[in-house]
């Protein structure tokens, strides 16, 4: 099932800071987070794998609650290049030993707006 | 170095036809993903390559869709009798060793039209 996703949009000025939320009905291994700017590829910001980990660069950061199967993408101080559309894509346990992964997961994405 | 390559960059079709669509993967990069994304979603998984096998291809929506990785490096996604439902941005996304832990990279996407 794909991960829900909230807000489904939102609109800040710079400066601000936001929350985007990531929640899932399976249990997740691992919870990826993307941005993708219109008519562009979505571009890696960070992983988070099981084990409650939250890690952060510069001024965004993510938590991950693999009991509440819940990942949430920090955003603070925004600045007008944070504009775009923030996607989570999960990964469940793998169900075979072995190989690789299989294919991430993507929620409908987050539509974030910076204003001056 | 160079990043996920798609080609073409856009694709005009009429309903009925076959298409190709290229991905070039970064070098040395062992997995390889086929994404489909239709307008205001997320990417939907298609297939995944570990090398030239499909490890997966569970989320080919039917068997007018086809992929192949020859050599382990490019891959073709196929399509036959296109039909206008298959209109989307095609994502190719390649990780170093297709482990959980790996980024995927992804390419910029071929947008497929089928009129």
């Amino acid at each position: 099932q794909q991960p829900v996703q909230s807000p489904q949009a939102v609109i800040l000025r710079e400066g601000e800071d936001a929350v985007i939320n990531c929640s899932s009905s399976k249990a997740l291994y691992s919870v990826h987070w993307y941005r993708q700017k219109h008519g562009e590829a979505p571009v890696f910001l960070m992983i988070l794998l099981k084990g409650g980990e939250q890690k952060g660069h510069d001024k965004i950061s993510a938590s991950f609650n693999e009991k509440k199967q819940q990942s949430s993408l920090y955003l603070t101080a925004s600045q007008l290049s944070y504009s775009g559309t923030y996607f989570c894509g999960t990964e469940s346990p793998r169900q075979t030993s072995g190989g690789g992964a299989d294919g991430l997961t993507f929620g409908k994405g987050t539509h974030l707006i910076i204003q001056p | 170095g160079a990043g996920v390559s798609q080609t073409p960059s856009n694709k005009v079709t009429e309903k009925g036809k076959y298409v190709e669509l290229r991905c070039d993967p970064i070098s040395g990069h062992t997995a390889l993903y086929w994404y489909r994304q239709s307008l205001g979603q997320g990417p939907e998984f298609l297939i995944y390559f570990q090398g030239t096998g499909a490890a997966d291809d569970s989320g080919l929506p039917n068997d007018r869709f086809f992929a192949v990785r020859p050599e382990g490096s490019v891959s073709t996604l196929k399509i036959q009798r296109t039909e206008r439902g298959d209109s989307a941005v095609y994502l190719c996304a390649s990780s170093p060793r297709g482990r959980e832990t790996d980024t995927q990279y992804f390419g910029p996407g071929t947008r497929l039209t089928v009129l």
